[in-house]
C-alpha cells in the first residue's frame, strides 16, 4: 500500500520564478492538504482540496494556488517566489467522513524548496 | 486562532531514561495528534487522542489527553537512539479540517 508521495524532493529557484510541487495521496484517500514548514517551526496550513475544490485556506497570499485532479492527486503552485518562501512543503492526505474531515492526516516526505 | 505550546523545546536524555513532552492548547481540544519528524523529512503519525482521559500506547510511547487542562503529554519509556527526532503535536480547530501544530520538541538520545 503506497503512502503519500511528493515530487520533487528538492528544488532550487530564484526570486520571481514560479514553482509547481506535486503530491499523490495514500491509496483510498480523497483529500489533500498542503503545509509549509519553515526551519525550526511547526507546519503551517496552506489549503486543502476535496472533490477538486479548495475547501479551506490558511493565511497565505494568492501567490499560492493549487489544484486537485480526478485521481485525487494535487499540485501546489507558487508564483513570484520570495526568499521567504524557502521551506519544506508537506502534503498530507486523509479521507473525509460524514462531510467533516477530522480523520488522521498522513504526510508525505516533503519537498525542500530553496529560493535564491 | 488556536495555539499549541510544546515544552520543552529541546531535550537531551541518556539512552534508557524516561522522558515526557507536553502540549498545551489555548482553546478546547477536539482531537490531539502526535507526530514524529526526522530532520528535514515528513511527519510520521504516532497516535491520535479524542476523548478526555484517553490514553494510548505504541511500543514504548504513551500519550494521554487531559481535556480539562487542555493538555496532552507524550511519555517515552527507556529511550533509545531510534526515538531521536522532533515531536510535534497537532490539533483540529473545531470543525475546521486544518491541523494547527505546535513548534515541536527536539529530542536527542545519547549513548
Amino acid at each position: 500500500d503506497a503512502g503519500v508521495t511528493q515530487s520533487p524532493t528538492h528544488l532550487i529557484k530564484t526570486r520571481g520564478q514560479q514553482v509547481t510541487l506535486r503530491c499523490s495521496p495514500k491509496s483510498g484517500h480523497d483529500t489533500v492538504s498542503w503545509y509549509q514548514q519553515a526551519l525550526g517551526q511547526g507546519p503551517q496550513f496552506i489549503f486543502q482540496y476535496y472533490e477538486e475544490e479548495e475547501r479551506q485556506r490558511g493565511n497565505f497570499p494568492d501567490r499560492f494556488s493549487g489544484h486537485q485532479f480526478p485521481n485525487y492527486s494535487s499540485e501546489l503552485n507558487v508564483n513570484a517566489l520570495l526568499l521567504g518562501d524557502s521551506a519544506l512543503y508537506l502534503c498530507a492526505s486523509s479521507l473525509v467522513s460524514s462531510g467533516i474531515n477530522t480523520d488522521t492526516q498522513y504526510f508525505g516526505p516533503g519537498t525542500r524548496l530553496t529560493v535564491l | 486562532s488556536q495555539e499549541l505550546e510544546q515544552s520543552p523545546q529541546s531535550l537531551i536524555v541518556q539512552e534508557g531514561k524516561n522522558l515526557t513532552i507536553n502540549c498545551t492548547s489555548s482553546k478546547t481540544l477536539y482531537g490531539l495528534y502526535w507526530y514524529k519528524q526526522k530532520y528535514g523529512e515528513g511527519l510520521i503519525f504516532l497516535m491520535m487522542l479524542q476523548k478526555g482521559g484517553e490514553e494510548k500506547s505504541h511500543e514504548k510511547i504513551t500519550a494521554k489527553l487531559d481535556e480539562k487542562k487542555q493538555q496532552s503529554s507524550l511519555h517515552i519509556t527507556a529511550s533509545q537512539p531510534s526515538h531521536a527526532g522532533i515531536y510535534l503535536c497537532g490539533a483540529f480547530t473545531g470543525t475546521a479540517s486544518k491541523l494547527t501544530f505546535g513548534t515541536g520538541t527536539r529530542l536527542q538520545v545519547t549513548l
